[in-house]
């Protein structure tokens, strides 16, 4: 089955510094989401994206988020400056068109320090 | 935007069915229900979903209630690799909220 691929599986950043967490979703769907999950928390929608613009975005995604579809095959979320407490694992996934099923990728774990 | 309500927890023997419910009292015409489940340290997996009738696929079943509010997932034989935790959200236009989920612990 086809499967969404996030790279790297695990980052270590110093705070204040700034990250990129790639993801390359399956290659004919259109929506793409990123979410977070904190140590021992429930999974947070960040943002979603479809036809290269945002198309919801949660409190969580502030000015200091970013996403990105630079290349049609590639899905980049973007942290400007990071903080302690954006050390979490996020998920990207991406869906199809109709009953928007999610694929989700195996997550980055993000530690910052 | 609309949310689920779950039990916290819930407890299986093996080989048991299992009945996950979910509430979703403000849910839209246009929402899909779906059900993911998150086994330790991996991420969220597809388990089944439905629009407003009865399904089932090879994992599961999906009972939806008449007037939508509410549905319930359904194991029929309950075994070890099934304790997770499982997640009913509502899809639709972009935005997809994860609830509390409900912690399933199956017993041997």
């Amino acid at each position: 089955e086809p499967e969404v691929t996030q790279t790297p599986s695990h980052q270590v950043t110093q705070m204040g510094q700034e990250v990129i967490l790639r993801c390359v979703p399956i290659s004919n769907h259109l929506y793409f989401y990123w979410y977070r999950q904190i140590l021992g928390q429930k999974v947070e929608f960040l943002v979603s994206f479809y036809n290269n613009e945002i198309s919801e975005k949660s409190e969580i995604f502030d000015d200091q988020f970013s996403v990105e579809r630079p290349d049609g095959s590639n899905f980049t979320l973007k942290i400007r400056s990071t903080k302690l407490e954006d050390s979490a694992m996020y998920f990207c996934a991406s869906s199809g068109a109709g009953s928007r099923k999610l694929f989700f990728g195996s997550g980055t774990q993000l530690s910052v320090l | 935007d609309a949310k689920t309500t779950q039990p916290n927890s819930m407890e299986s023997n093996e080989e048991e069915p299992v009945h996950l419910p979910c509430n979703h009292s403000t849910i839209s015409g246009t929402d899909y229900i779906h059900w993911y489940r998150q086994l330790p340290s991996q991420g969220p997996e597809y388990v089944i979903h439905g629009l407003t009738s009865n399904v089932n696929n090879r994992m599961a079943s999906l009972a939806i209630a008449e007037d939508r509010k509410s549905s319930t997932l359904i194991l029929h034989r309950a075994t070890l690799r099934d304790a997770a935790v499982y997640y009913c959200i509502l899809l639709n236009a972009g935005k997809s909220t994860f609830g509390d989920g409900t912690t399933l612990t199956v017993k041997p």
